[in-house]
């Protein structure tokens, strides 16, 4: 069946370091969406890539969408410890309106 | 955030017991979700809705129900709770425009737990 995998599982690093969180899917996708969990929280969405190649910047964090729509990624620059959380990518299951998510990626950041 | 409202946001019940949680929105959105969330499995969906009165099973359906009697309300029951079912379930909801597999929001989740 469809899958969507993330890597890393977790990922602890100092203040102001970066971060990466990569997304790849079995599967091409229509679009590719980003949700943080924040600890005792719930997701909550971040942003849809729907374009091949399709780069898009909010702040410090930049997402981009792999050329195949198979693939994306999340890059932070200098973390802070605000972004302390879980980092879902999501695609839609086969052509429905479901979504598939992956595991997630779990960043702690060292004050 | 979205108007979404999840109750009971924690609940202690003991295995057998049916249980009801239940999903409340105001953005009159279309599609209504229910996931489950365990420590490395991610979110995994249980039960959706795509209209009042329609709905369908997700991915882990086995021992839970729902029912949409109104736009807004989406009700999901454990028939007979198992210790299996503790977990933190959310609730969530999207558009029925803009195409397929749309962004969905979230509510903040009902803590249960089956002893």
């Amino acid at each position: 069946g469809q899958q969507v995998m993330q890597i890393p599982q977790y990922q602890h690093v100092q203040e102001g370091e970066d971060f990466t969180t990569y997304c790849n899917s079995s599967t091409t996708l229509s679009n590719i969406q980003w949700y943080k969990q924040r600890p005792g929280g719930h997701p909550v969405f971040l942003i849809q890539l729907v374009k091949s190649g399709e780069v898009k910047k909010q702040k410090r964090l930049t997402f981009q969408f792999g050329e195949a729509k198979k693939n994306s990624s999340l890059h932070i620059t200098a973390t802070q410890t605000t972004d302390v959380g879980t980092y879902f990518c999501a695609g839609p299951l086969g052509s429905s309106y479901k979504l598939i998510f992956g595991s997630g990626t779990r960043l702690l950041v060292r004050p | 955030d979205a108007g979404i409202t999840q109750s009971p946001r924690h609940k202690v019940t003991e295995t057998g017991t049916p249980v009801t949680l239940r999903c409340h929105q105001t953005e009159n959105h279309r599609y209504m979700y229910w996931y489950r969330q365990d420590p490395g499995h991610g979110l995994r969906l249980i039960h959706y809705s795509y209209g009042v009165k329609d709905t369908d099973k997700g991915e882990v359906s086995d021992g839970y129900s729902v029912s949409r009697s109104k736009t807004e309300d989406f009700l999901l029951t454990l028939e007979s709770a198992t210790s299996s079912q503790t977990s933190v379930y959310f609730c969530a909801i999207s558009e029925n425009k803009g195409g397929i597999g749309q962004p969905q929001h979230f509510g903040d989740g009902t803590r249960l737990s089956i002893l």
